[in-house]
């Protein structure tokens, strides 16, 4: 099974609203990211799990808080979000990020946001 | 910012014929690979080089790095209306606690029968 899932596919949520997005694999990766895309644009880092530990964040607003439950979960926790969050919000995974040895990501169809 | 530069932005092509598109980046890499992204959909990974290597082919593809000039070129030969896609090239920096992948700004490739 090399699928990343990702719920819900389409999100539309007001600026005082509270949601969450969840990304599931069960490919046995220790390595669990998420990034934002914005249309016609790349998708950027926002942050990386590595064995369930926060291990970067790239200086992501506080409205975006991230969870990662196990191994197999991540999750990605909405709040007081402004219409310029809107976007496709992709989750990632890959086998480990210990010395390096990053390889292939694995990306989720991602969930589109709109914030109104 | 470390994020790479691709051209060209755009590329039209008829089916058949080969579609190259550039990438280049700024700081060292440990390695490069390139995606494909359907039209609002996750990315899917085609193929990574590692920074000691200067060429690499998969089926249609044909992927070529150049560390001395930072840049990298994927060449997709006999190309079909399924390859229609943006393609970001992305690089790997390892930064001693963990690994980033940065993406290029994109090509968006359109084959047309």
């Amino acid at each position: 099974d090399t699928e990343v899932t990702q719920t819900p596919k389409h999100l539309v949520m007001g600026m005082t609203n509270k949601k969450s997005l969840k990304c599931e694999q069960h490919m046995g990766h220790r390595a669990m990211y998420w990034y934002k895309q914005k249309a016609k644009k790349p998708p950027e880092l926002m942050f990386v799990y590595s064995y369930e530990k926060l291990s970067i964040n790239e200086s992501v607003p506080s409205r975006f808080s991230p969870e990662c439950p196990n191994s197999s979960l991540l999750n990605l926790h909405l709040h007081a979000l402004q219409p310029e969050d809107s976007a496709l919000y992709l989750c990632a995974s890959s086998q480990d990020l210990d010395s390096g040895r990053l390889d292939t990501q694995y990306f989720g169809p991602g969930t589109r946001l709109t914030v109104l | 910012s470390q994020q790479g530069e691709e051209d060209p932005q755009a590329l039209s092509i008829q089916e058949g014929e080969n579609a190259t598109m550039n990438c280049s980046y700024k700081t060292s890499i440990n390695n490069l690979q390139w995606y494909r992204q359907n039209s609002g959909r996750g990315l899917v990974h085609l193929i990574l080089i590692r920074s000691n290597e200067r060429e690499k082919h998969s089926g249609r593809l044909r992927v070529t790095l150049d560390t001395s000039k930072k840049s990298s070129s994927l060449l997709i030969t006999a190309s079909r209306a399924a390859d229609t896609a943006s393609y970001f090239c992305a690089m790997i920096h390892f930064t001693g606690t963990a690994s980033k992948l940065t993406f290029g700004t994109g090509t968006r490739l359109q084959v047309t029968l």
